[in-house]
């Protein structure tokens, strides 16, 4: 079974420009996650889809990050404009439903921002 | 009170030893609870659920305590192998929303 797949794996820019990384769920999974993982401290839940649609984004600062799954399959994520302290790594994951099941982890996009 | 809190670490534990790790919740209403295991540079990956009887997998056993909200790991018979930051994830609420503790670093030396 293929598993998350997410690109880039690695980002360098400057402050105030713009990134966007993208992520391909686990085929068939119904909830996708994605998590921002600043060095030192565990995953932290930005935005949770179910299928096409949002049913948490309460820690997504709005400002500047938005995301979307438009057609309840892959998803992209975009930080503009970036800030010093958006470096992390940006995890996206996948479970079969929302019930609590287990999350499947992409690789991650590593975010370096100058 | 932080929401999921776990041991600092970082654990440094010679081959063959017996380590737990401990980590507390401040949310009675927590539904599910799980150890994930994440190695340097890559994602995190389920090491185990946490079910209310405790559940062994091998050399590595969970427990829950619900009434003083808190899950412990414990790694019996440390193999190089296991080294690497062992992350605790409480989960509840309609979603289900998985907080996850900062992490404990474990080393263990030949």
């Amino acid at each position: 079974e293929a598993g998350v797949a997410q690109s880039p794996r690695y980002k360098i820019i400057e402050k105030r420009q713009s990134v966007a990384f993208w992520c391909n769920p686990i085929s068939g999974h119904a909830t996708l996650y994605w998590y921002q993982q600043i060095l030192g401290q565990g995953p932290k839940l930005l935005i949770q889809f179910q299928n096409n649609g949002v049913v948490d984004d309460s820690q997504l600062p709005k400002d500047r990050f938005s995301a979307e799954r438009l057609k309840g399959v892959d998803s992209t994520l975009k930080i503009q404009p970036a800030k010093l302290e958006d470096s992390a790594v940006y995890l996206c994951a996948s479970s079969l439903d929302s019930s609590g099941r287990e999350r499947f982890f992409g690789p991650g996009t590593r975010l370096t921002v100058l | 009170r932080k929401e999921v809190e776990q041991d600092p670490g970082p654990f440094n534990v010679p081959e063959g030893a017996t380590v737990a790790f401990n980590c507390t919740y401040s949310n009675s209403a927590s539904q599910s609870f799980f150890w994930y295991r994440q190695d340097c540079r890559k994602e995190p990956k389920l090491l185990m659920s946490v079910y209310s009887s405790g559940n062994e997998d091998g050399r590595f056993t969970a427990q829950l305590n619900r009434a003083s909200q808190y899950i412990s790991l414990l790694i019996r018979d440390s193999k190089l192998s296991d080294s690497a930051t062992y992350l605790c994830a409480v989960g509840g609420g309609s979603n289900y929303k998985l907080t996850f503790g900062k992490g404990t670093l474990l080393t263990v030396n030949p």
